[in-house]
């Protein structure tokens, strides 16, 4: 079976363009959760989803915006982008959305911001 | 709000040495704790993982790790290191409940290893 498969791998933008990426999860999970690794550090968590609802938000701010599709695919978009927003950005699938259990993640996305 | 710090941002091993890679967290209740392996460019592949029952959790690639609760810790090891074991290395805590799931990450030990 696939993997969490993410898209682009790579992309350049400058600053105050937007960015969409794109994330297809695992079959049969229905939760689809980001995360943004800035270089050096962790993944920090933005957000998840489960059924097309959003269940948890990190601490971003409202230029991140995601959404889930019936096929439990999601996207991340993200605006009015700054260089700080440079990243890798993570897609994770689960099962559930509550009960814990483990994260799938997928390859990433690589954001440069010029 | 859980954390996890994992002090040592940079091991260097020989191969063929032992590695205990040390992560603590903090959370009010018995956490689920994981590891992950990232290799350059990649993304996050699980080592292993410890939900509840026996605190001694055996992992994929040879590694294993001890839920320690009264240190509130969850160290991973590995008695002989390989040079493709080189990578970032990252634990973390999730906390199911209230409506959402997320992971807290620390900020990864780099392992490097010497031939």
């Amino acid at each position: 079976d696939a993997g969490v498969t993410q898209s682009p791998t790579h992309l350049i933008k400058t600053r105050g363009q937007h960015v969409t990426l794109r994330c297809s999860p695992i079959s049969g999970h229905k939760s689809v959760s980001w995360y943004q690794q800035v270089l050096g550090q962790g993944p920090q968590f933005i957000f998840q989803y489960y059924e097309k609802e959003e269940r948890g938000r990190g601490n971003f701010p409202d230029r991140f915006s995601a959404r889930q599709f019936p096929n439990y695919s999601s996207e991340l978009n993200v605006n009015a982008l700054l260089l700080g927003d440079s990243a890798l950005y993570l897609c994770a699938s689960s099962l559930n959305f509550d009960r814990g259990g483990e994260l799938f993640f997928g390859e990433g996305s690589r954001l440069t911001v010029l | 709000a859980q954390s996890v710090t994992q002090p040592d941002i940079h091991i260097t091993v020989s191969e063929g040495a032992s590695l205990e890679l040390r992560c603590n967290y903090s959370y009010g209740a018995t956490p689920y704790l994981f590891w992950y392996v990232q290799s350059p460019g990649q993304g996050l592949q699980l080592l292993l993982k410890y939900f509840s029952g026996d605190t001694l959790v055996q992992g994929i690639k040879g590694f294993e790790a001890e839920f320690k609760r009264s240190q509130s810790s969850f160290n991973l090891r590995k008695p002989s290191v390989h040079w493709s074991d080189a990578a970032e290395y990252f634990c973390a805590v999730g906390a199911p409940g209230a409506g959402s799931y997320q992971l807290t990450f620390g900020k990864g030990t780099k392992l490097s290893v010497i031939p």
